[in-house]
């Protein structure tokens, strides 16, 4: 079993739509929540991060954490063309001193006008 | 200001020869990270250094290895290159020694034959 599952998709939306985007993890000791926004060929962007459980807001994005679940969701309201990329979840633990950082696969996702 | 930066942003070798891909962190960071990222995968972690020393490794042979100097750059260096170590390597900076706030460079696409 992986650490962080994450359903590849492709997630096809029609553009003002709300996106849901998950991932579960197993290591219970992870501590740091992040999303990752992709596009082709170029490096990850940090979009949030969040630490334990909880919601954060950031303009369209909501990240919300739910550790007893172990669950965590991006949330993008009004979707656009723009946001057509690949959403990486990625969390943190701490071992032996520093945070190692364990990614998932990835949702590929794909905002219609 | 000058985000990460990588060189070169595009390579290609053949198998058994030696790569060394370079990063340069955003100004005032001192932690950088290195990731391999298959293609359709998510970012696996190779290293982190911080202060110039290594603070973590993830499950990679000791054909590869990295170092940072004392402006905060950082060398990876991949010895006997395997057709599977073709991806795209990324370099990830962050102020201090967390990583729940690292910011990528775009990366270098490394291609073995």
């Amino acid at each position: 079993q992986k650490e962080v599952e994450q359903d590849p998709g492709p997630l096809s939306v029609p553009e003002g739509a709300i996106v849901s985007l998950n991932c579960t993890y197993s290591n219970s000791a992870f501590q740091y929540f992040m999303w990752y926004r992709q596009y082709s060929r170029k490096g990850p962007e940090l979009l949030m991060y969040t630490y334990s459980s909880g919601n954060k807001e950031d303009g369209r994005f909501t990240a919300q954490v739910d550790k007893s679940s172990k669950y965590i969701s991006l949330f993008i309201r009004d979707s656009q063309p723009s946001d057509s990329a690949t959403y990486l979840c990625a969390m943190s633990a701490g071992t032996g001193g520093y945070q190692k950082v364990t990614f998932g696969i990835g949702t590929k996702l794909q905002v219609i006008p | 200001d000058a985000g990460v930066t990588q060189s070169p942003t595009h390579l290609i070798k053949t198998r058994g020869q030696h790569v060394t891909l370079r990063c340069s962190p955003i100004s005032g960071h001192k932690s950088v990270s290195w990731y391999q990222q298959v293609l359709g995968q998510g970012p696996q972690f190779i290293f982190q250094y911080y202060e110039k020393e290594e603070r973590g490794r993830g499950n990679f042979p000791d054909r590869f290895s990295a170092r940072q100097f004392p402006n905060y750059s950082s060398e990876l260096n991949v010895n006997a290159l395997l057709l599977g170590d073709s991806a795209l390597y990324l370099c990830a900076s962050s102020l201090y020694r967390g990583q729940e706030t690292q910011y990528f460079g775009p990366g270098t696409r490394l291609l073995v034959l």
